[in-house]
């Protein structure tokens, strides 16, 4: 079975940074491609980054571009996204979601007082 | 604005089957066979429904079932039931290698 776990939120000030993880099983880590997306309170999904199998070629939204990074260990089935210089508008409920072949997080909590 | 177009709200009575709709384009649904769809009751996570435009995860109900055509997929819930009513978000791959997502719609069970 698919399973995604996300670790790594909590309340994090204004210009500070935190580390999101996903610990992936069920399936094989290095061939699928991955996203990390995100829900502010009372909205919708958004797309916040993505990042090939092999970890070659990363993307980002625009409102994240420079201080979001994403990465991956295929060593140890494990997804990252480490947040820089966080703002308000970046708290949210972060989700690690599989491109294809189905998996979907709980979610971790990331709160930044504005 | 959403990358693809979910009606805002729809309604149905207990029993009858319903549709939503998920509209993109050539570069997400259209050319891809990764379409996913994710059920949120009021205060949860969203939880994955559909993955892959029809395939169920384990553990979802059988009265749940998607399909595309050209650049619409759809979700269909049968015998609707009082516990269904929630708000559903589509997701579909897109040639950018990134993920597009609905606005959402609010299914109401009358």
């Amino acid at each position: 079975e698919v399973q995604l776990v996300e670790s790594g939120g909590g309340l994090v000030q204004p210009g500070g940074s935190r580390r999101l993880s996903c610990a992936a099983s069920g399936f094989t880590f290095r061939n699928s491609a991955m996203s990390w997306v995100r829900q502010a309170p009372g909205k919708g999904l958004q797309w916040v980054s993505a990042i090939s199998g092999s970890g070659d070629s990363t993307y980002y939204a625009d409102s994240v571009k420079g201080r979001f990074t994403i990465s991956r260990d295929n060593s140890k089935n494990t997804l990252y996204l480490q947040m820089n210089s966080l703002r308000g508008e970046d708290t949210a409920v972060y989700y690690c979601a599989r491109h294809t072949g189905g998996g979907w997080g709980q979610g971790t909590l990331v709160t930044v007082p504005s | 604005q959403s990358a693809l177009t979910q009606p805002a709200s729809v309604s149905g009575s207990p029993g009858q089957s319903i549709t939503i709709s998920c509209t993109g384009t050539s570069s997400d649904i259209g050319n891809y066979n990764y379409v996913s769809w994710y059920q949120q009751h009021p205060g949860k996570a969203p939880k994955l429904i559909i993955y892959d435009v029809s395939n169920r995860p384990s553990g979802v109900s059988n009265r749940f079932s998607g399909s595309k055509s050209g650049y619409t997929a759809s979700l269909t819930i049968s015998g609707l039931q009082a516990e269904d009513e929630a708000d559903y978000f589509c997701s579909s791959y897109a040639s950018s290698g990134t993920l597009v997502f609905g606005g959402g719609t609010k299914l109401t069970v009358l």
